[in-house]
């Protein structure tokens, strides 16, 4: 079974300030994803890695870089948070591009 | 414009009976995947599928690329079926990318 684990799974950050969400996964998958989901919504890819040290824009880039050091780890990072970065983010690994996607718990942000 | 419509966004159902709950996509699809999303918020991935038909348990799902819509087919629904399923599906001439529809809220009554 897929393991991809977030943290922190919930934050509060200030207006203005740094935030940085971390994904972690265990199974060799070369794909890793981070999006967001505002409520009652459906989710919104932010974006993609598909080797470490690359990354690429998703449908919603905008106010958000990320990183990925390694095949396991994939950062999200705002770097001046906003009140409409208000969401829960979720990180995603798959095995290839075309394949399933296995989402971790999510991470709750506040900005206020 | 939105590539994935779901419908219904809302379905309520009594323990023992199904339903289907449906994908229409407005660009031609290579894959779909459905997920469901639980109480605690956790996405659970269901099904995915490149073509024809798959069954698990009690859900069954179809995916036709030409006519351009999925299915989720739930019987014999339990308390436990209550959340929010998503398909979400890759363009054919698409990047890797996957686009979520907004979801049908499903509701198991006792």
């Amino acid at each position: 079974e897929a393991a991809v684990t977030q943290s922190p799974r919930s934050k509060v950050a200030v207006t203005g300030g740094k935030v940085t969400l971390s994904c972690h996964q265990t199974n060799n998958h070369d794909y890793m994803y981070w999006y967001r989901q505002d409520t009652g919504h459906g989710l919104r890819l932010i974006h993609y890695s598909y080797v470490a040290d690359s990354t690429e824009k998703g449908d919603i880039p905008d106010g958000y870089k990320a990183s990925r050091p390694s095949q396991e780890n994939f950062s999200l990072i705002l770097e001046l948070a906003s009140l409409s970065q208000t969401a829960v983010y979720f990180c995603a690994s798959s095995y290839r591009g075309q394949d399933t996607q296995y989402f971790g718990p999510g991470t709750r942000l506040l900005v206020l | 414009g939105d590539q994935v419509e779901q419908s219904p966004s809302a379905l309520s159902l009594h323990e023992g009976t199904g339903s289907a709950l449906r994908c229409n996509f407005t660009t031609t699809m290579r894959a779909v995947q459905w997920f469901q999303q639980n109480s605690r918020g956790s996405l659970i991935n269901l099904f995915y599928l490149a073509s024809g038909t798959k069954e698990n348990g009690r859900l069954k799902s179809t995916f036709n690329s030409k006519e351009s819509y999925s299915t989720l087919h739930i019987r014999d629904a339990q308390l436990e079926d209550s959340g929010t399923y998503f398909c979400a599906a890759e363009a054919i001439y698409g990047n890797e990318k996957i686009t979520f529809g907004a979801g049908t809220k499903l509701t198991i009554k006792p």
